[in-house]
């Protein structure tokens, strides 16, 4: 059963801060490593993809994957309190299946 | 370009019935998935459609099907509703050509009781 592994939080940061989100992942095969951000209510919004070893930047997100830890996280810089919501990491295995981590629910403090 | 988009969105259905779910993909796309989202389990992969075949499926009954038509739309069906089944229906449509980020629609959110 190939699994993916995120802290359920909730993670908590004040306003201004840096919020680092971490997810593990079984299948050493796993191609191509997504997080999506997921509001009370709503659909999952696709925030970061990487494919590569190494850190990806877009605006206050950075994603880094290391797949010989198997290990992705990412982080977002002067956070907000619209950042608050739950994100999900998701994992397409070699067969471009995706499988998503529980999520963790990041809380920003005003 | 226009996004993914589900209906209905709220649908509340009796034990026993049967439903379907439907998704249009964005413009281009060929490639839909369906999931699964409840509290407890997750979000939860259903299948993927590409090109109107089946090409990959997750580990749910056979009262969940799928098919998807030669425009890229899909729709999903689910016979003998249980309790069980009351969740978040979710699509997600991908490019392809390389690309494999999914986009996922608003959602059809099922009761059953």
């Amino acid at each position: 059963q190939k699994e993916v592994e995120q802290n359920s939080g909730p993670l908590s940061v004040p306003e201004g801060a840096i919020a680092s989100l971490n997810c593990t992942y079984s299948d050493r095969g796993s191609q191509s490593f997504f997080w999506y951000r997921q509001y009370s209510g709503k659909s999952p919004e696709l925030i970061m993809s990487i494919y590569s070893n190494g850190d990806k930047e877009d605006g206050r997100f950075t994603a880094q994957l290391n797949k010989a830890s198997q290990y992705v996280s990412l982080l977002i810089r002067d956070s907000q309190p619209s950042d608050s919501a739950t994100y999900l990491c998701a994992v397409n295995d070699r067969n471009y299946k995706l499988t998503f981590g529980k999520g963790t629910l990041l809380t920003v403090n005003p | 370009k226009a996004g993914v988009t589900q209906t209905p969105r709220y649908l509340i259905k009796t034990r026993g019935q049967q439903v379907t779910l439907s998704c249009s993909p964005i413009s281009g796309h060929r490639s839909v998935s369906w999931y699964q989202q409840t509290p407890g389990q997750g979000l939860q992969f259903l299948f993927e459609y590409f090109s109107e075949t089946q090409r990959n499926k997750g580990n749910f009954p056979g009262r969940f099907s799928g098919r998807q038509f030669s425009n890229s739309r899909s729709e999903m069906n689910v016979s003998t509703l249980e309790l069980g089944d009351s969740a978040l229906y979710l699509c997600a449509s991908k490019g392809g050509g390389g690309k494999y980020e999914q986009y996922f629609g608003p959602g059809t959110r099922l009761t059953v009781t």
